[in-house]
């Protein structure tokens, strides 16, 4: 069955490092994306990607890194710039034409310790 | 600019009651989709319904239904008859007719006592 696979699904890193989080798609969409998710908040953009080689700043880039080096994978890197990096992860990804979603991952929830 | 706005941050029913989830939109364009999105304890996002701006009629799935009034920019969702397991956060989402950017509203969580 298609889908996004995320992981891993729970994560914890030392203040300081740097720590990248997985994003796989089997479901040959173009466009691939990370939003961030605070206990009680909505969903935020981090970064977006229409196509492979090529990806956008969203709303709260800062801190946070990526790379869209294969159409299947977009992987994350939290830096040690980020500041309060405890939150929920969530991928998606969707075709580049109007009216068909976004398919989610099912997170990573990372834990700085 | 495209807006969704959800105002109930969190609804609490008990088990059985009706509930109706309000989602307001705003958008310059004509042509646009409506979504909502169930975000249960597990996490992921689960895609629940489409709607594009040209059907106005009502939508019904078992015990789920969608109210959509382009008048009031307005794309409530009721659940009839709720159960615990409708218990979860709920999100509205536009994008327009001819591109993938999606705007999402907050969310709404709902709370399912028995």
């Amino acid at each position: 069955d298609g889908g996004i696979t995320q992981s891993p699904k729970y994560l914890f890193r030392k203040e300081g490092q740097n720590v990248t989080l997985s994003c796989e798609q089997n479901l040959n969409h173009d466009a691939m994306y990370w939003y961030r998710q605070d206990p009680g908040q909505g969903l935020r953009l981090i970064y977006y990607s229409q196509i492979v080689n090529d990806f956008q700043k969203g709303d709260i880039a800062e801190g946070y890194s990526v790379s869209r080096e294969k159409k299947e994978s977009f992987p994350l890197t939290v830096t040690s710039a980020q500041k309060n990096p405890t939150a929920f992860y969530l991928c998606a990804s969707s075709v580049p034409r109007g009216g068909y979603g976004y398919t989610f991952g099912s997170g990573t929830r990372l834990t700085v310790v | 600019a495209q807006k969704v706005t959800q105002a109930q941050t969190e609804i609490s029913v008990v088990e059985k009651e009706d509930v109706t989830l309000d989602c307001v939109y705003e958008t310059r364009d004509t042509t646009y989709y409506l979504f909502w999105y169930k975000q249960p304890p597990s996490g992921e996002l689960v895609f629940l319904i489409r709607r594009n701006s040209f059907d106005e009629q009502n939508e019904i799935s078992g015990r789920y239904s969608w109210n959509f009034q382009k008048s009031t920019s307005s794309f409530n969702f009721t659940i009839t008859a709720s159960q615990v397991v409708d218990s979860a956060v709920y999100f509205c989402a536009l994008s327009p007719y001819n591109n993938n950017d999606m705007r999402f509203g907050a969310g709404t969580r709902l709370t399912v006592k028995p």
